[in-house]
């Protein structure tokens, strides 16, 4: 089945350790996405990628990494300049057309916690 | 930059409708969609509006006014199974690309018997 594979689910992290997040699409989509949600908050935007090789900063990407050197995979690093590091992270990916319906599909997340 | 509001929470009735708001500030917009996610799930695709009017996919209609930068979600026939928390979603192109996607703040609905 075609879908989005995020490891580890859990993870936990002593303060100053990098850490990566996996994220893993066999969808055959060019658009991929991280996403961070706090207790009761909405999901703010980290990075972002369009295309292979090519990724934006969101709107909260300051601490974080990413890379895009394959279609399949955009894994996250979470570096020791996150000041809250802990948190729920979701990957998305959604096909690239400029229309048509904006069907972003998600991952089941990783949950980080900073001991 | 851009930005999107809803209400915080909303409560309900089991078999009752419910609408849930979304207000939206941004630029070069590609369309709103609506997502759900319950308690510790990921969010999961509900609807799309890429044009004004109204959009129907089961119990769950949503709808678009561009000029007035505001959407709604209607949520009919409630179940108990309806409680969840509601994001409303834009694709726009502010992010110097066209795929960047924000998330609104998210309503959380409890549906009561």
């Amino acid at each position: 089945d075609g879908g989005i594979t995020q490891s580890p689910k859990y993870l936990f992290r002593k303060e100053g350790q990098n850490v990566t997040l996996s994220c893993e699409q066999n969808l055959n989509h060019d658009a991929m996405y991280w996403y961070r949600q706090d207790p009761g908050q909405g999901l703010r935007l980290i990075y972002y990628s369009q295309i292979v090789n090519d990724f934006q900063k969101g709107d909260i990407a300051e601490g974080y990494s990413v890379s895009r050197e394959k279609k399949e995979s955009f894994p996250l690093t979470v570096t020791s300049a996150q000041k809250n590091p802990t948190a729920f992270y979701l990957c998305a990916s959604k096909q690239g057309a400029l229309s048509g319906a904006n069907v972003l599909t998600f991952g089941a997340g990783s949950r980080l916690t900073v001991l | 930059g851009q930005s999107l509001e809803q209400p915080s929470e909303v409560t309900a009735v089991e078999g009752a409708i419910v609408q849930i708001n979304c207000t939206y500030q941004t630029s070069g917009f590609y369309g709103l969609s609506w997502y759900q996610q319950h308690d510790g799930g990921a969010p999961t695709f509900l609807s799309y509006n890429g044009l004004d009017g109204l959009e129907e996919t089961g119990r769950f209609s949503s709808f678009l006014s561009r000029s007035d930068s505001y959407g709604y979600l209607l949520l009919q026939e409630l179940q108990m199974k309806d409680s969840a928390s509601y994001f409303c979603a834009v694709r726009d192109s502010s992010g110097g690309g066209y795929q960047k996607v924000t998330f609104g703040t998210g309503t959380k609905l409890q549906v009561i018997p």
